[in-house]
C-alpha cells in the first residue's frame, strides 16, 4: 500500500532555531498537506499544496510540493515554545481523495 | 462555521457499556470520516461516509457501529469494547470523498475502556 516516509521522527531544539522536516513517497500525490497536532486536540491544517513545485508560506512556516509530486518539506523559522507538537504530512491520492499520513515528527522547543 | 464539533471530549466506559460518540459539521461537506489514533501515531481510517452512505469500512470490528443520520451529523456507537480500544477518536469532513482540498478534523473524543 501507499506509505509516506516522514523524517526526522523527533526533534529537540532551542527557541529561535529553524526547523526542517520532510516526507517522501513512492506514490504520486495530487495534494500535500501539513498538519500540526497538540496534545488532546485533533490535527489542524497548516499548509495545503496543490501544484508540483509550489512553495507556500503561512507566517513562519514554509512548505514546498516536490517537482516529482512524491515529496514535500516543511520549514519553521525562528521557533517558539508554542510550536511544540506533532507535525504530520499527508498526501491525497489523485482522483480518490484518500488521505495518507506520514508517521509524524515530534517537535520540542526549549525556551 | 468552519469547525467539526465532537462530543463528548472525554469518555470512560466499561467493557459491557453501550455509548455513542457524536460529530457535527455545518460546512456543507458531503464526506465524513471516523479515525482512531493511538498516542504518538498517525490517525488510522475506520469509516468513510459519502453523501450519508457508508462508503468505506476499513475492516473495523462490529463492536464499532457508525451511523450518519443526516449530512451534518455522524455518530459512532460503541458496544462491548476492549481495553485496547482506548484511543483518541477523531471525526473529519471534506467537501466530498474525491475532493483534494484536505480534511477538517474535530478535536476528538478521548476514550478510555476499563
Amino acid at each position: 500500500g501507499q506509505q509516506l516516509n516522514q523524517s526526522p521522527q523527533s526533534m529537540f531544539i532551542q527557541e529561535g532555531e529553524d526547523v526542517s522536516m520532510n516526507c517522501t513517497s513512492s506514490s504520486i500525490f495530487n495534494t500535500w498537506l501539513w498538519y500540526k497536532q497538540e496534545p488532546g486536540e485533533g490535527p489542524v491544517l497548516l499548509i495545503a499544496l496543490y501544484k508540483a513545485g509550489e512553495l507556500t508560506s503561512n507566517g513562519r512556516l514554509t512548505a514546498q510540493f516536490g517537482i516529482t509530486r512524491k515529496d514535500s518539506f516543511l520549514n519553521i523559522s525562528a521557533s517558539i515554545p508554542s510550536d511544540v507538537g506533532i507535525y504530520f504530512c499527508a498526501g491525497q491520492l489523485s482522483n480518490t481523495g484518500k488521505l495518507i499520513f506520514g508517521q509524524g515528527t515530534t517537535l520540542q522547543v526549549k525556551p | 462555521d468552519t469547525e467539526v464539533t465532537q462530543t463528548p471530549k472525554h469518555l470512560v466506559m466499561g467493557m459491557t457499556n453501550k455509548k455513542s460518540l457524536k460529530c457535527e459539521q455545518h460546512m456543507g461537506h458531503r464526506a465524513m470520516y471516523w479515525y482512531k489514533q493511538k498516542a504518538k501515531k498517525p490517525p488510522e481510517l475506520m469509516f468513510v461516509y459519502s453523501y450519508e452512505k457508508l462508503s468505506i469500512n476499513e475492516s473495523v470490528p462490529s463492536r464499532f457501529s457508525p451511523e450518519c443520520p443526516n449530512s451534518s451529523l455522524l455518530n459512532l456507537h460503541l458496544h462491548a469494547l476492549q481495553p485496547e480500544d482506548s484511543a483518541l477518536y477523531l471525526c473529519a469532513s471534506s467537501q466530498d470523498e474525491n475532493s483534494n482540498y484536505g480534511y477538517t478534523f474535530g478535536s476528538g473524543t478521548r476514550l478510555t475502556v476499563v
